[in-house]
């Protein structure tokens, strides 16, 4: 079946200008989770769905970000008056249920590669 | 609480073994593994759970320690697929994971 797609796969923009990415979850997938991860290093954690509610932004690094879900299945993570260290991957990933104590397995995206000029 | 993960970087050549090691500095209910090879997402390995449930691939052994808050992976007799960096993405009994620093393993023939 398919797996998580993330659009688009690049996105080159200038600092200042707002960008919005993109993640389809696995079909029937509850949880959805977005990380950042830089070159070398472990995806770190930026925020969590369960369905349409968004749990934990805890990893948002400022109020520039913000993600939403609204029927439970896309998800969008936008940053707003972009800066040149927003460049990063952005990767989205999906669980079929809730992560609660480390029993179900995330699924990753391929990423979105993001370059702020 | 970002897990350590040692050695950063290793070298075998095909049919050697390797270990890797995770340590976070605080209680941990589960493990996840993943392997990442370059330019791809992370691909899911195993999870390991407190109280000793498994779950994950046949071909990987893993163990986890939780007095030691600690987790080990094991790869042997490696193959050159087994190529890429190796993360451990530690739970809290919470709703998310942190990930290691990764470790880097490269298969030479």
């Amino acid at each position: 079946g398919a797996g998580v797609s993330q659009s688009p796969r690049y996105k080159v923009t200038k600092r200042g200008q707002d960008v919005a990415l993109r993640c389809d979850p696995i079909s029937g997938h509850v949880s959805l989770y977005w990380y950042r991860q830089a070159l070398g290093q472990g995806p770190e954690f930026l925020t969590y769905f369960n369905y349409e509610a968004q749990q934990d932004k805890s990893g948002l690094p400022n109020d520039r970000f913000s993600a939403e879900r609204p029927e439970g299945s896309i998800s969008t993570l936008t940053i707003q008056r972009t800066e040149q260290r927003d460049s990063a991957m952005y990767r989205c990933a999906s669980s079929i249920g809730r992560l609660a104590g480390g029993r179900e397995t995330q699924y990753f995206g391929p990423g979105t590669r993001l370059l702020v000029l | 609480q970002q897990p350590v993960q040692s050695p950063q970087a290793v070298i075998l050549r095909e049919g050697e073994d390797a270990v890797i090691n995770c340590s976070s500095s605080k209680a941990l209910y589960s493990v996840h593994w993943y392997r990442q090879k370059h330019g791809e997402a992370p691909v899911f390995l195993m999870i390991l759970l407190k109280g000793g449930e498994q779950k994950g691939h046949e071909k990987i052994s893993a163990s986890f320690n939780e007095k030691k808050q600690q987790s080990s992976l094991y790869l042997t007799a490696s193959q050159l697929s087994y190529s890429g960096t190796y993360f451990c993405g530690t739970n809290f009994g919470n709703e998310k994971l942190t990930f290691g620093t990764g470790t880097r393993l490269t298969i030479i023939p």
